[in-house]
């Protein structure tokens, strides 16, 4: 099946720098990606949609300026939290679908970044 | 706007017998698709079954199966001969046609006991 890898899979950083979690489709190619956020025993929650070529859209109450997603090719995105806080420690996931197929029926996960803010 | 409700928190089954996770959703859309993702303890996320709403069938994906009721607007999945591996949080998710984004249900943490 369709590989999305995700780097890194773990990171520290201190309070007030910030971090950029990289999304990778291996073997093809996504127009769409989807940034999620998902905190302890808790479900995932869409962050935005990042769209090659253009503006990402975020969902309601996720602050642009400090996460800001950049979808330069069609095979990666990133998104950078800036100005890191330790409330902004969770557990970020993305996503991503081959172009041209319906965005979630073949759906494919990176494995996951887990943000620690000291 | 969309609603998926999960109402059982965590879930046990005993090796080889057979589990039902429950799901609900709301929408007043005609047109959507259904998922279940599966979390093991690494955190990937893993599609085990989908159902297309303007399919009656049942989706089925070896030991794992749908119940699909749309005009209850319920989505449960079944279990069968369930294996330690299948030990995780299942999480139904629902995507409308017309926003293509998937949202996710709270999630059943599922246990199996030997």
């Amino acid at each position: 099946g369709a590989v999305v890898s995700q780097h890194p899979s773990r990171v520290i950083c201190k309070s007030g720098t910030s971090v950029k979690i990289e999304c990778r489709s291996l073997d093809f190619q996504a127009t769409t990606m989807f940034w999620y956020r998902q905190f302890p025993k808790q479900s995932l929650m869409l962050m935005a949609t990042s769209n090659e070529g253009s503006k990402a859209t975020y969902e309601q109450g996720v602050e642009k300026d400090k996460f800001l997603i950049n979808h330069a090719s069609l095979t990666l995105s990133t998104l950078t939290v800036t100005s890191a806080h330790p409330e902004d420690s969770s557990f970020y996931i993305c996503s991503a679908s081959p172009s041209g197929s319906h965005m979630n029926t073949e759906a494919f996960f990176g494995q996951g970044t887990r943000l620690t803010v000291v | 706007a969309q609603t998926v409700t999960q109402s059982q928190p965590e879930m046990s089954v005993q090796e080889a017998e057979t589990v039902t996770l429950s799901c609900t959703y709301d929408t007043s859309e005609s047109d959507y698709y259904l998922f279940w993702y599966k979390q093991p303890p690494s955190r990937q996320m893993i599609l085990v079954i989908r159902q297309e709403a303007y399919k009656q069938q049942n989706a089925t994906e070896n030991r794992f199966s749908v119940n699909f009721q749309k005009a209850a607007k319920s989505f449960s999945l079944k279990i069968s001969d369930s294996q330690l591996g299948d030990a995780a949080m299942y999480f139904c998710a629902y995507d409308g046609g017309a926003t293509n984004k998937l949202i996710f249900g709270t999630g059943t943490l599922l246990a199996v006991q030997p």
